[in-house]
């Protein structure tokens, strides 16, 4: 089977833009999960989604956002971006995320200027 | 909510030696515990995953311990080699209850395997 896949895999914006991310789940997987990778913070969980719909949150504020789309493949997007969302964004995928096991894509590398 | 320390941060060993790293977990409903190994410019790659019910569980040179009493778990390496260089991560969630896919993670251990 293909493993997650995510585009774009490399990103620049400008403070005050906004920037779309998506990741495509492993086939027959319905959970997607979101996170924020950064030197200083680790790995933080954004949101998860299953069955488009969105079933739990992290403590990020508004900005962050996400949708799920019905052949699982998900999106999430940052608004009104600031230097300090600048991280590797990794999406995880999970049959149903009741067992917990997730599979991690290569990640979207963004940087804010 | 579930807090996950690991230690150490860094760890540097000889090709062959055994390497271990530790983890605590804060909250006792937690049952799911796995593993993951980040390369460069790529995403965690998960190794080994361990639940509540059982103690010990190895795969090859990998195996994973867990003792829920002490709320605690650790990584066993052995016969390290320089492929297995790399950031190491645990994690800690409730599977089955309402964390809906939310993995806590620890802050990486960095592995250097010197020939």
């Amino acid at each position: 089977k293909a493993g997650v896949t995510q585009t774009p895999r490399y990103l620049i914006k400008t403070r005050g833009q906004q920037v779309t991310l998506s990741c495509s789940p492993i086939s027959g997987h319905r959970s997607v999960s979101w996170y924020q990778q950064t030197p200083g913070q680790g790995l933080q969980f954004l949101f998860e989604y299953f069955s488009e719909t969105q079933r739990n949150k992290g403590n990020f504020p508004g900005r962050f956002s996400g949708r799920q789309f019905s052949n699982s493949r998900s999106e999430m997007n940052v608004s009104t971006l600031e230097l300090g969302d600048s991280a590797l964004y990794l999406c995880a995928s999970s049959l149903n995320s009741y067992m917990g096991t997730q599979y991690f894509g290569p990640g979207t590398r963004l940087t804010v200027l | 909510g579930e807090n996950v320390e690991q230690h150490p941060s860094t760890l540097s060993v000889q090709e062959g030696d055994s390497a271990v790293i530790k983890c605590t977990y804060s909250d006792s409903a937690s049952n799911y515990f796995p593993w993951y190994k980040q390369e460069l410019g790529k995403g965690p790659q998960l190794i080994i995953d361990i639940r509540s019910n059982v103690g010990e569980k190895k795969d090859q040179r990998i195996a994973v311990t867990l003792n829920k009493t002490a709320k605690h778990f650790s990584l066993h390496i052995t016969e390290t080699q320089p492929e297995d260089s790399a950031v190491y991560f645990c994690a800690a969630t409730y599977a089955g209850g309402t964390s809906y896919g939310k993995l806590t993670f620890g802050q990486g251990t960095i592995l250097t395997v010197h020939p």
